[in-house]
């Protein structure tokens, strides 16, 4: 299994602060990438689908940038609000499956 | 977004006894649906990938006689854990998708903790 691996494990910041994590993934047969929002006793909430190296895909004040050769993904949010404290999973699609990180645990102060 | 139930929220069961956790897709048809299973401070691990009318696919190492999945429809899948013991215990999501292959977007139920005492 080839692992998918987020940074940082967890992230406290201020309303209104932005903040960004990193995915990290093999870059080797790349087919795509997933980021999903979890929030607790919830069911995952699909954010963007990317598939293209270079691609950057936006919602609301979240967006996200792929590049497929060096293995990475950023998900950017800009000035923070309390909804969104969830954890931000992100996976990659390997031989069928989708494997996913750890999740980076997010949690916004008002 | 498209909705996916699944049910129950959580169980707890006696170990030697079997549980059958239901994964719906509520407002569209799933032609394949997936069940993840994480246990603490884990990722999210694929068990298996079920296709409506066909036997479902095991991901290496989990035991299909245990983990019994029937997807009759396009709506609703099953998990039945058989004859459950505390190693199983875990937390197990499904996930469903309109197309044939898990790069499409998969829409996940809120998932099921199962505890084996």
């Amino acid at each position: 299994i080839l692992n998918v691996e987020q940074s940082p494990q967890s992230l406290h910041v201020q309303e209104g602060d932005s903040t960004n994590f990193t995915c990290s993934f093999p870059s080797s047969n790349f087919y795509a990438l997933h980021w999903y929002r979890w929030e607790t006793a919830k069911s995952p909430e699909a954010l963007f689908v990317m598939t293209l190296n270079g691609d950057e895909k936006k919602k609301g004040r979240i967006s996200a940038t792929l590049n497929t050769k060096e293995g990475y993904s950023y998900l950017y949010i800009k000035g923070s609000q309390p909804e969104d404290s969830a954890t931000y999973l992100c996976a990659h699609y390997n031989t069928d499956k989708l494997i996913f990180g750890t999740g980076t645990r997010l949690q916004v102060f008002p | 977004g498209a909705v996916v139930s699944q049910h129950p929220s959580w169980v707890i069961c006696k170990s030697g006894t079997s549980v059958k956790i239901e994964c719906r897709s509520l407002d569209f048809q799933a032609t394949t649906m997936f069940w993840y299973r994480q246990f603490p401070k884990q990722s999210l691990m694929l068990m298996a990938t079920s296709n409506e009318g066909s036997k479902a696919t095991y991901e290496q190492g989990v035991e299909k006689d245990k983990f019994l999945i029937n997807h009759a429809s396009l709506t609703l899948s099953t998990l039945t854990v058989t004859s459950a013991h505390p190693e199983d215990s875990s937390f197990y999501i499904c996930s469903a998708a309109a197309g044939q292959r898990s790069y499409n977007e998969q829409f996940f139920g809120p998932g099921t903790r199962l505890t084996v005492l």
